[in-house]
């Protein structure tokens, strides 16, 4: 089942911050996040294993609440080169135990503006 | 090191045609991926390879799209008719595990169209 991603769009000025929300109507193993640059190929930015854990590289950093079935993404102080696509892919399962699907939302457009 | 190569990049055709995409994953990848991006679904799994055994095509929309993995460096995706809602980027990727256990690395995509 797909993952529900809010908001659909975002804009921003550089240097101001963003959350991009993913949920899912089911129990969750992990959750990935990707982003995607127009006309280019979906890139991994980070895989969350647990309920509650936070990752993050620079200024973006995920958390997931295993409990309430969502993930969230925060982007701090943006740069331009954060423009692009996010999605996030959810992986069900329960128990320990992955359902061995990835399922991808609509994705999130972030426009970031000089 | 060189990344997964999918070709062609662009392919228009026109409706009836056959259609065949190819993917080189990186090498020691032991899982390989295709996927189809529209605006209107996004991005839909269509099937997966462990060591060039096909495990799960349910996300395969007909008996008009074929996926081969010959060996472990190549694998093809055929449509056959196709059609103008066949229209789309297809995206292969490949990864040493599966899902939760390591990120998947995409190609660039072949941008088909179905004239």
């Amino acid at each position: 089942q797909q993952p529900v991603q809010s908001p659909q769009a975002v804009i921003l000025r550089e240097g101001e911050d963003a959350v991009i929300n993913c949920s899912s109507s089911k129990a969750l193993y992990s959750v990935h996040w990707y982003r995607q640059k127009h006309g280019e190929a979906p890139v991994f930015l980070m895989i969350l294993l647990k309920g509650g854990e936070q990752k993050g590289h620079e200024k973006i950093s995920a958390s997931f609440n295993e409990k309430k079935q969502q993930s969230s993404l925060y982007l701090t102080a943006s740069q331009l080169s954060y423009s692009g696509t996010y999605f996030c892919g959810t992986e069900m399962g329960a128990g320990g135990t992955s359902y061995g699907k990835l399922t991808f939302g609509q994705g999130t457009i972030l426009t970031v503006h000089p | 090191d060189a990344g997964v190569i999918q070709s062609p990049r662009h392919e228009v055709t026109e409706m009836g045609q056959e259609v065949t995409l190819r993917c080189k994953p990186i090498s020691g990848h032991d899982y390989l991926f295709w996927y189809r991006q529209t605006m209107m679904r996004g991005l839909e799994l269509l099937i997966y390879f462990n060591n060039n055994v096909p495990i799960d095509d349910s996300g395969m929309p007909e008996d008009r799209f074929s996926a081969k993995m010959p060996n472990a460096s190549f694998s093809t995706l055929k449509i056959q008719p196709s059609e103008p809602r066949d229209s789309a980027v297809y995206f292969c990727a490949s990864s040493t595990g599966l899902y939760s256990n390591q990120p998947q690395h995409f190609g660039d995509g072949t941008r088909l169209s179905i004239l």
